[in-house]
């Protein structure tokens, strides 16, 4: 049962456009939502987070948005660079857990 | 300030073996939280320790099983290795007991790549 799914395995964005990276969750107790980026042969390092009282959270070149009524979530990265490219993780938490549940990942690729 | 790590960096075993994995969290972290990252797939949640204490529990056969130390590191151990164990572990770290929201995040170290054979 994948409760958190990413459905675009990969992605390819020209350097200096915008990168959208969707995220789908199944479990509407869900209320914590974060992005993690990983590279070759490392952790995951984390990116951005947002909870579910809020719709939109910003952090410099990455904006994560989220609408509850559709169970969704994206992260935006604008402009994108060809260092951005590596793996992308959207995780959920609920309450009374402590555990992540995380997606499949989407690998961007930024093109210089 | 160093960040979550962990040790051996890659390990052999072979099926029916033994293995213990080690993680040291960031520093002010109090909480660890390990995760097995198959090929492919996110990273699934094993466990995660508290006080010395395993605090939640993921979908793993008794074969996993941990320890917290009172410096906050922690060990990962896993008994009567299969194939299907060959992953990717990850350590991560959370500087707060009580879920508050941002401050509960997890940091995750580089991890071990566990290959069996």
């Amino acid at each position: 049962d994948q409760q958190v799914k990413q459905n675009s395995p990969s992605l390819s964005v020209q350097e200096g456009r915008i990168s959208i990276l969707n995220c789908d969750y199944t479990n509407s107790m869900f209320d914590y939502f974060l992005w993690y980026k990983k590279y070759p042969a490392e952790g995951p390092t984390f990116l951005i987070s947002i909870s579910s009282i809020k719709d939109k959270n910003e952090d410099g070149r990455f904006t994560v948005f989220l609408n509850k009524s559709a169970k969704h979530l994206s992260l935006h990265i604008v402009p994108s660079q060809p260092g951005d490219s590596a793996v992308y993780f959207c995780a959920a938490s609920g309450p009374g857990t402590y555990k992540y549940i995380f997606g499949t990942g989407t690998r961007l690729k930024v093109l210089a | 300030d160093a960040g979550v790590t962990q040790s051996p960096t890659h390990l052999i075993k072979t099926r029916g073996q033994q293995v213990t994995l080690r993680c040291s969290p960031k520093s002010g972290h109090d909480t660890v939280s390990w995760y097995q990252q198959a090929l492919g797939q996110g990273p699934q949640f094993i466990f995660q320790y508290y006080e010395e204490e395993e605090r939640q529990r993921g979908n793993f056969p008794d074969r996993f099983s941990g320890h917290q130390f009172p410096n906050y590191s922690s060990e990962l151990n896993v008994n009567a290795l299969l194939l299907g164990d060959s992953a990717l572990y990850l350590c991560a770290s959370s500087p707060r007991t009580i879920r508050q929201g941002p401050t509960d995040t997890q940091y995750f170290g580089p991890g071990t790549r566990l290959t069996v054979l």
